[in-house]
């Protein structure tokens, strides 16, 4: 059973550009959240998917954006790329079961922004 | 802010139990405590939680007192791939997760 998938591992990009990181859920799983973690410091929320649709933002600017797909796969999109955007990104995913759902982490992305 | 207090480091002899206390005297009644880990720049481990019950798995034990205000973690033979850096998290399960600074668990050979 494939746990939580990231893609890529590691990625660098230039001020301003933009940035598209891909997370595959836990079989069986439905909802989808997105964590940044900076060095040194605790993960982050982003923001949550579920159905498609936000369901939760953290306080992130509207640069940060989000996709979830029907096969509750899910994207993180970042535009106008600051070199604080320079982090390791995680998405965790879980079973919507109204209450109670245990988040399981992949492996991350590690942003390097210069 | 997190709702949780924990130590920022400990030290652990291999082989030794390790205990992990934790905090959380806002608890909410319908907010579980969790146990994440994090190995350096990996993604948290899902350790265990619970309500109100002790928990135990093949991982580890989690102890919360009576009045839910404050939990231990406990490792029963610490070796040193457990250390990592281990949060303690309270949430309703389907909320988002606020992480703390967490414990900086060294396991000493």
């Amino acid at each position: 059973d494939a746990g939580v998938t990231q893609s890529p591992t590691h990625l660098i990009k230039t001020r301003g550009q933009q940035v598209t990181l891909r997370c595959s859920p836990k079989s069986g799983h439905d909802t989808v959240s997105w964590y940044q973690q900076a060095l040194g410091q605790g993960p982050q929320f982003i923001f949550q998917y579920y159905e498609e649709e936000e369901r939760q933002r953290g306080n992130f600017p509207d640069r940060f954006s989000g996709h979830q797909f029907p096969n509750y796969s899910s994207e993180l999109n970042v535009n106008a790329l600051l070199l604080g955007d320079s982090a390791l990104y995680l998405c965790a995913s879980s079973l919507e079961q109204g209450w109670k759902n245990t988040q399981y982490f992949g492996p991350g992305t590690r942003l390097t922004v210069l | 802010d997190a709702k949780t207090t924990q130590p920022p480091s400990m030290d652990c002899a291999e082989g030794r139990a390790a205990n992990l206390p934790c905090n959380h005297s806002t608890i909410s009644g319908n907010e579980y405590v969790y146990w994440y880990r994090q190995i350096h720049s990996q993604g948290p481990q899902y350790i265990i939680h619970g309500l109100k019950n002790n928990e135990t798995n093949e991982m580890a034990s989690l102890i919360i007192t009576e009045d839910r205000k404050s939990s231990t973690l406990i490792l029963p033979h610490a070796t040193l791939r457990d250390t990592a850096v281990y949060y303690c998290i309270v949430s309703r399960g389907d909320d988002k997760i606020i992480f703390g600074k967490g414990t900086r668990l060294h396991i000493l050979p």
